[in-house]
């Protein structure tokens, strides 16, 4: 059983509009959340972390977390041709332990 | 702060060779560096961890004696691909934690002709 998930995708979204990525992760002792942003043919990098449940909005990005429902998300306000990337979900569940999702792939078409 | 660099970005070599990539954390001090590999359209697929002045520890499926890592010292950590062959030809990414998130490196292609 994966313990982080996401719906591969493609996601396709209008420019301008909003982009909603989803995560769910498995039952376990979880601490931390992030976001990361994967450029095709790059390294991922980091956007977003929430560490509480709640909305936590930086930017354009806003990530929910809701820890009861084991669910984390990230909506992309305004969404550009220049967000058009893989989307990584990933859970810290202690220090030395954290997982990805596998991804999901998000187009903005113009 | 949290940079993480990595030496090649890019290499091409014949088959059965030897590859060392390097990893480093570069403002900030790493007991616990990640290698990553990637193939084309695929999941980043966790490699082995590597533990400053300790031996590795390697996800199952991924040959240790393949994959060399060194973790000498506590900003670097090299991977070393031994006797390349066209099937390891990838994208490798290492990563470090700092502050208990993960930053990663930019990425070595390696293509085994």
């Amino acid at each position: 059983q994966k313990e982080v998930e996401q719906n591969s995708g493609p996601l396709s979204v209008p420019e301008g509009a909003i982009a909603s990525l989803n995560c769910t992760y498995s039952d376990r002792v979880s601490q931390s959340f992030f976001w990361y942003r994967q450029y095709s043919g790059k390294s991922p990098e980091l956007i977003m972390s929430i560490y509480s449940n709640g909305d936590k909005e930086d930017g354009r990005f806003t990530a929910q977390l809701n820890k009861a429902s084991q669910y984390v998300s990230l909506l992309i306000r305004d969404s550009q041709p220049s967000d058009s990337a893989t989307y990584l979900c990933a859970v810290s569940y202690n220090n030395n332990d954290m997982r990805f999702g596998a991804g999901t792939r998000l187009t903005v078409k113009p | 702060g949290a940079v993480v660099s990595q030496h090649p970005s890019r290499v091409i070599c014949k088959s059965g060779t030897s590859v060392k990539i390097e990893c480093r954390s570069l403002d900030f001090q790493a007991t616990t560096m990640f290698w990553y590999r990637q193939f084309p359209k695929q999941s980043l697929m966790l490699m082995a961890t590597s533990n400053e002045g300790s031996k590795a520890t390697y996800e199952q499926g991924v040959e240790k004696d393949k994959f060399l890592i060194n973790h000498a010292s506590l900003t670097l950590s090299t991977l070393t691909v031994t006797s390349a062959h066209p099937e390891d030809s990838s994208f490798y990414i290492c990563s470090a934690r700092y502050q208990g998130v993960q930053f990663f490196g930019p990425g070595t292609r390696l293509t085994v002709l």
